[in-house]
């Protein structure tokens, strides 16, 4: 059963880089591909972006150049840098596993959920 | 940029049929999939590629799609399945949900 846990630092002020991990355990990075989704407090749901085990990424194009997914296969971790953040950056964050074939995919399997608040 | 439409809400009583329609161009072309989100949960895949159900999930969730449109049906609804309900499906390698669905049984 693969599990996913989030963590890192709870508040971020505004302007700075917001900076969250996700663990993952009985399953390899290695394969598939591993994703951000996001959630502010009421609303639905949106997708940050993904990546693959090889390295390469996609994001929101609504978040523009403001995203960066990285993999560290070596501790089976990956993580999102957002840069830049306002108040609307503010939400629960979720990592989940993308498993996908030709014709789109699915998130199977997903952490807990960390809620992040960017304030002063 | 892909969009997908649902309803904001669907009431439906105890024991009847549910069903929340998901629309977006030419979705019957792409595989879609649904969640099930409770307050203070993540959510919770329930069905996948169209109308494929994740093991564990009862067989009163169906999923179908044509056309523009995607659909999830709850048969003999019960009180537990009063949860927000998102679609998902994909468009040019994004990832892309719906506003989800309130889903009220009543």
């Amino acid at each position: 059963q693969v599990q996913l846990q989030e963590s890192g630092p709870r508040l971020v002020k505004p302007s700075e880089t917001l900076s969250i991990t996700c663990s993952v355990s009985g399953g390899s990075i290695s394969s598939h591909f591993w994703s951000w989704i996001r959630q502010s407090p009421g609303k639905g749901l949106e997708w940050v972006g993904y990546i693959y085990s090889s390295g390469s990424t996609n994001h929101n194009p609504s978040l523009k150049s403001r995203v960066t997914i990285l993999a560290d296969t070596s501790k089976n971790q990956f993580s999102l840098n957002l840069t830049s953040v306002t108040a609307a950056d503010t939400a629960i964050y979720y990592c989940a596993r993308y498993f996908t074939g030709t014709t789109g995919g699915y998130f199977d399997y997903w952490g807990q959920g960390a809620l992040v608040t960017v304030s002063s | 940029s892909y969009e997908l439409t649902q309803p904001p809400s669907v009431s439906v009583s105890p024991g009847q049929t549910a069903s929340i329609t998901c629309s977006g161009d030419k979705l019957g072309d792409k595989y879609s999939c649904w969640f099930q989100q409770k307050p203070g949960q993540s959510p919770v895949l329930v069905i996948y590629q169209d109308n494929r159900r994740p093991s564990g999930i009862p067989e009163r969730f169906s999923g179908s799609s044509s056309g523009n449109t995607a659909t999830l049906t709850i048969s003999g609804t019960q009180a537990m399945d009063e949860a927000d309900y998102y679609c998902q499906s994909w468009d040019s390698s994004t990832v892309v949900f719906g506003g989800g669905t309130k889903l009220t049984v009543l």
